[in-house]
This record gives C-alpha cells, sequence and structure tokens, in this order.
C-alpha cells in the first residue's frame, strides 16, 4: 500500500502568514493527489487536483506543488475561515490512501 | 446542485449487520463512479470501497474485504453499502462520495455507525 506521511500534525499561522503542509508517498503516485479541507463538523471539501489545479470557486490564495514524491499545499495568506483539517488523498493505486491530516488554526 | 444523502446508521452490535443508503441528486448518478469513506470520531479518514458507474468494477481495502458490499442502483440513484460481521473498529462516520476521476469531488454530510454491545 502506498503511505501518504503527511506534516505537520498541527499548525499554527497569524493572519497574512504563508503556511506549508506537506504530503510525502511511499512511492511515485504521479501527481495523482489532492487537497481536502475539513472543518468541524462538516464533510471534506475538495481543494486541489491533480497536485496543483485549484478546484473552481477555491480562493487562489491557495496552491499546490509537487517535487518528486514530496506534495506541498500552500496557504499564501492566511485567512480565518482558512482554520480547519487539511488532508492530502493519493489516487494513483488502490488501496487508496489518505494522508493523517493537520489542524491548522489561528495564532 | 449536486446532492448526496446518507441514511441507515444506528447502533449495532459486533458481529451484527448493517446496510447504509446514499441518495444521490443534481447530476447524472448512472455516469460517476461511487465510494464510501469512513472517519472514526476525532480520526482522519479511509477509504472503504468504490463502484464503477455501471457496476462492473469495485473495490475495497484489506481491513474490510470480505465482510463490506459495495452496490449501486442507477434507476434509483441510490449507493449502498452493506455491512456484516460488525466489529467495534467500525465504529465511524460514513461519507458516500462521486468520483469524477481518481478522486472525490462531493460529498454527503455523513450517518454514524457505531458497534457496540
Amino acid at each position: 500500500d502506498i503511505q501518504m506521511t503527511q506534516s505537520p500534525a498541527s499548525l499554527s499561522a497569524s493572519l497574512g502568514e504563508t503556511v506549508s503542509i506537506e504530503c510525502l508517498a511511499s512511492e511515485d503516485i504521479y501527481s495523482y493527489l489532492v487537497w481536502y479541507q475539513q472543518k468541524p463538523g462538516k464533510s471534506p471539501q475538495l481543494l486541489i487536483y491533480a497536485a496543483n489545479r485549484l478546484k473552481d470557486g477555491v480562493p487562489s490564495r491557495f496552491s499546490g506543488g509537487v517535487s518528486g514524491t514530496q506534495y506541498s499545499l500552500k496557504i499564501s495568506g492566511m485567512q480565518p475561515e482558512d482554520e480547519g483539517d487539511y488532508f492530502c488523498l493519493q489516487g494513483s493505486k488502490f488501496p487508496l490512501t489518505f494522508g493523517s491530516g493537520t489542524k491548522l488554526e489561528i495564532k | 446542485e449536486v446532492q448526496l444523502v446518507e441514511s441507515g446508521g444506528g447502533l449495532v452490535q459486533p458481529g451484527r449487520s448493517l446496510k447504509l443508503s446514499c441518495l444521490a441528486s443534481g447530476f447524472t448518478f448512472s455516469n460517476f463512479g461511487m465510494n464510501w469513506i469512513r472517519q472514526a470520531p476525532g480520526k482522519g479518514l479511509e477509504w472503504v470501497a468504490s463502484i464503477s458507474s455501471s457496476s462492473n468494477y469495485v473495490y475495497y481495502p484489506d481491513t474490510v474485504k470480505g465482510r463490506f458490499t459495495i452496490s449501486r442502483d442507477n434507476a434509483e440513484n441510490t449507493l449502498y453499502l452493506q455491512m456484516t460481521s460488525l466489529r467495534s473498529e467500525d465504529t465511524a462516520l460514513y461519507y458516500c462520495a462521486r468520483t469524477p476521476n481518481y478522486y472525490f469531488d462531493y460529498w454527503g454530510q455523513g450517518v454514524m455507525v457505531t458497534v457496540s454491545s
């Protein structure tokens, strides 16, 4: 199975700060990587697919990147509504596997 | 507007069975693969099952293979998850989600399954 090692587990950021969340795949997943945001009591919302393609309607301060098997989610300018949990998902191979999640809070 | 509404959850004893349903609307159900994903209380997400648009292909992780069965009724726009031999570790919020490709683009609000004696 492909392991997705997500870091950090938690993160505290000031308003306007740029934050980055990483997911390291245990093997090549060919950019079959998506990012989700989940707020308390809500279902996950798709932010980015294919490693760096922004879903329509998602603010442009969100961006995705890839370097080898390391995938990243960047928020350029933290906003209050960005608080929540973030998960990556690899869709390269079954079983589909998620990262363990990152809890992002306002400092 | 895409809507996915899960139902059928509840409290069930270990070893018993339960069947979840997910009613879809706002899109052509028969054109999309569908999935179940679960989230144990306070924990991360775990993919549970996938089914292709015409039910030709189904996939499961080892944790539920042989115990859970995903199915669908395209005429009724409904996705199902039959769960048997339930264990305490199956306790979770179960989401259904649509697949346009290899990921999930729309999720339901989830239905809670609690396995306890």
